[in-house]
């Protein structure tokens, strides 16, 4: 299976940081790599697929990049909503794993 | 707009099987497939598997196979999740996730929590 990892495993940052989260797959998955946002009892949201590509609705304050076995997550001007756990998922080979988590909290 | 409602909370005893559902409104259902990933508490996601909803063609995690089934119904536009064999460690909860662009997940559902207990 392709192992998914993620750091930091969290984070504290102030409102209007830039944050920036790490993915690295332990086998080349090209662009095939999701990230998701998850907050506490809710279901994840889908925030970035083909690495790069905003899904439906998402504000351009999250963007994504890389390609390979590299990966990143960027969120700018942090907002108190933008608390949450935010996971990374590659489908480019199955089974489809995913990034244990990196939980984003607000100072 | 795309919507996946799941079935209720359940409780079940070891042993007994467990069977979610996923009704899906707002888009064409055939056209594509549906993820099951569950979480259990306090824990990260794992993927279960996928079911092509044009087919019925299906891939399970390796780890759980003998144990899963999916299915779907195309006249309700329902996909399925039976979990048989239930160990106190299936408790968890169970999401559909619908496949979208380059076949990532785009839309999920609301979440089942199913609690393994004696």
């Amino acid at each position: 299976d392709i192992q998914m990892t993620q750091s930091p495993a969290s984070l504290s940052a102030s409102v209007g940081d830039r944050v920036t989260i790490t993915c690295r797959a332990s086998q080349g998955i090209s662009n095939f790599l999701a990230w998701f946002q998850q907050k506490p009892g809710k279901a994840p949201k889908s925030l970035i697929y083909a690495a790069s590509n905003w899904q439906s609705g998402v504000p351009p304050k999250f963007s994504g990049s890389g390609s390979g076995t590299d990966f990143t997550l960027t969120i700018t001007s942090l907002q108190p909503e933008d608390s949450a756990t935010y996971y990374c998922q590659q489908y480019h080979t199955y089974p489809w794993t995913f990034g244990q988590g990196t939980k984003v909290e607000i100072k | 707009q795309v919507q996946l409602v799941q079935s209720g909370a359940e409780v079940k005893k070891p042993g007994a099987s467990m069977k979610v559902s996923c009704k899906t409104s707002g888009y064409t259902f055939i056209n594509y497939g549906i993820n099951w990933v569950r979480q259990a508490p306090g824990q990260g996601l794992e993927w279960l598997g996928w079911i092509s909803a044009y087919n019925g063609d299906t891939k399970y995690a390796e780890k759980e196979q003998g144990r899963l089934t999916m299915t779907t119904d195309t006249s309700t536009k329902t996909a399925y999740l039976e979990l048989r064999s239930l160990r106190r460690d299936d408790t968890a909860v169970y999401y559909c996730a619908k496949e979208g662009s380059w076949y990532a997940v785009d839309y999920w559902g609301q979440g089942t929590l199913v609690t393994v207990s004696s």
